[in-house]
């Protein structure tokens, strides 16, 4: 079974603090993604990397920065925290030959 | 670019009953179509994709939805539903080479009521 793990199931931070989400995946996945996740407005993509140090901006980049210095590891950013960036954050891994996206349980921030 | 809408905020069903969650997609040529469902405090789960051929397409947990092209909808239908279908449910697109970058809609909440 493929998995995807998130380091934190809860964060709570404070403005202005520096935060790091980590997502491991286990399939040797090429793709992995960064999504966040508010009610009413779905997913949207905040970044995705395609391999190793290859990245690529979403949707919604601002205030974020997304490192890859592995592959089964990709790691999420917030360089300053701020309260509108209270919410869940989902990381997922992609199987190219079923375009699958496989995603781990998430991680609610809470930034105050 | 590609969108989703997906109509239905919330739905409400009682248990046994049948289901029908919509999504109506906007993309030039044929799309990747996926839906995947959201437990509570879980991650996505694929329950179907329609990448070509037969536009009725078979999922997990006895679901089933079914590609219409002239109308641009991917419908996810289950003929009776179960309490623990309860959860939030996302349609997604993608399109064209980057198959795998997909566009998710706004979601659809179930509620089953026994």
């Amino acid at each position: 079974d493929v998995k995807v793990t998130q380091s934190s199931r809860y964060l709570v931070k404070r403005t202005g603090e520096k935060v790091f989400l980590e997502c491991v995946q286990d399939m040797d996945h090429e793709n992995m993604f960064w999504y966040r996740q508010d009610p009413g407005l779905g997913l949207r993509l905040i970044y995705f990397s395609y391999d190793v140090k290859m990245k690529e901006k979403g949707d919604i980049p601002e205030g974020y920065s997304v490192s890859r210095e592995k592959k089964e590891r990709f790691s999420l950013i917030l360089e300053s925290a701020s309260t509108n960036q209270t919410s869940m954050y989902l990381c997922a891994s992609l199987a190219v030959n079923s375009y699958e996206q496989y995603f781990g349980p998430g991680t609610r921030l809470t930034v105050t | 670019a590609q969108s989703v809408t997906q109509p239905d905020i919330h739905i409400t069903v009682s248990e046994g009953a049948s289901l029908e969650l919509r999504c109506n997609y906007s993309y030039g040529a044929t799309p990747y179509l996926f839906w995947y469902v959201q437990s509570p405090g879980q991650g996505l789960q694929l329950l179907l994709k329609y990448f070509s051929g037969d536009t009725l397409v078979q999922g997990i947990k006895g679901f089933e939805a079914e590609f219409k092209r002239s109308q641009s909808s991917f419908n996810l239908r289950k003929p009776s539903v179960h309490w623990s279908d309860a959860a939030e449910y996302f349609c997604a697109v993608g399109a064209g080479t980057n198959a795998g970058k997909s566009t998710f809609g706004d979601g659809t909440t179930l509620t089953v009521k026994p």
